[in-house]
């Protein structure tokens, strides 16, 4: 079965770049969340899309905006990247109105140098 | 949200039934109970979600008590490949809702 798609699997930048992070998710999910886990944590979640319209939004700083695409990819944009923001970033899918299960990709993991 | 409480840790041998217990006091009447696991380095999966009694799947048992102040996920003759990080959330069913991940149960299966 189809699952949800990340990338890139693995990204390193400097302090101050940019980073786009990908997810592809499960064909027919209408809706999308991102989640941050840095090292040690727990998932935290940064905010979700349905339909292409934000839907939530957590502690996602204002150095991050995301968007979902009208083919329902979604797109994590992180700007003046800092050391804090080394972490696994998460892309879940769900078919909202039918399922209460949150389908997990397998994450990028971003390192700040 | 209602706020979750999970033992930090335990210890279980293979081929042993593995209970773990959340506390959820201050769950609300239109809250379900679902239970998360998470593997080093990969996303969480989904084991189970119940809202009051008992709920079996294929892989776990989820027992809720008459005032669902607490739940205990039931993993039967857990294997090492049950090593891992158990989730408790409390919250909206829906898929629409957020997953509000508080410190979840570091189960470690020893041959």
């Amino acid at each position: 079965a189809a699952g949800v798609i990340q990338s890139p699997r693995h990204l390193i930048k400097e302090k101050r770049e940019t980073a786009t992070l990908k997810c592809y998710p499960i064909p027919r999910h209408d809706t999308v969340y991102w989640y941050q886990q840095g090292p040690g944590q727990d998932p935290q979640f940064l905010i979700s899309f349905y339909e292409k319209m934000q839907s939530d939004k957590g502690s996602i700083p204002d150095r991050f905006s995301a968007q979902q695409f009208s083919d329902y990819h979604s797109e994590l944009n992180m700007s003046s990247l800092e050391l804090g923001d080394s972490a696994l970033y998460f892309c879940a899918s769900s078919l909202g109105r039918l399922r209460d299960e949150q389908f997990f990709g397998p994450g990028t993991r971003l390192t700040v140098l | 949200l209602a706020k979750t409480t999970q033992p930090i840790s335990m210890d279980s041998y293979e081929g042993q039934e593995v209970n773990i217990t959340c506390s959820h006091n201050n769950i609300a009447t239109n809250d379900y109970i679902t239970w998360y696991q998470q593997f080093p380095s990969q996303g969480p999966r989904f084991i189970i979600q119940g809202y009051k009694t008992k709920v079996t799947n294929e892989v776990a048992s989820l027992f809720i008590p008459a005032d669902r102040k607490s739940s205990t996920l039931s993993l039967p003759r857990v294997s090492l490949s049950d090593t891992a990080v158990y989730y408790c959330l409390v919250g909206l069913s829906g898929g629409y809702n957020k997953l509000i991940f508080g410190a979840g149960t570091r189960l470690a299966v020893h041959p």
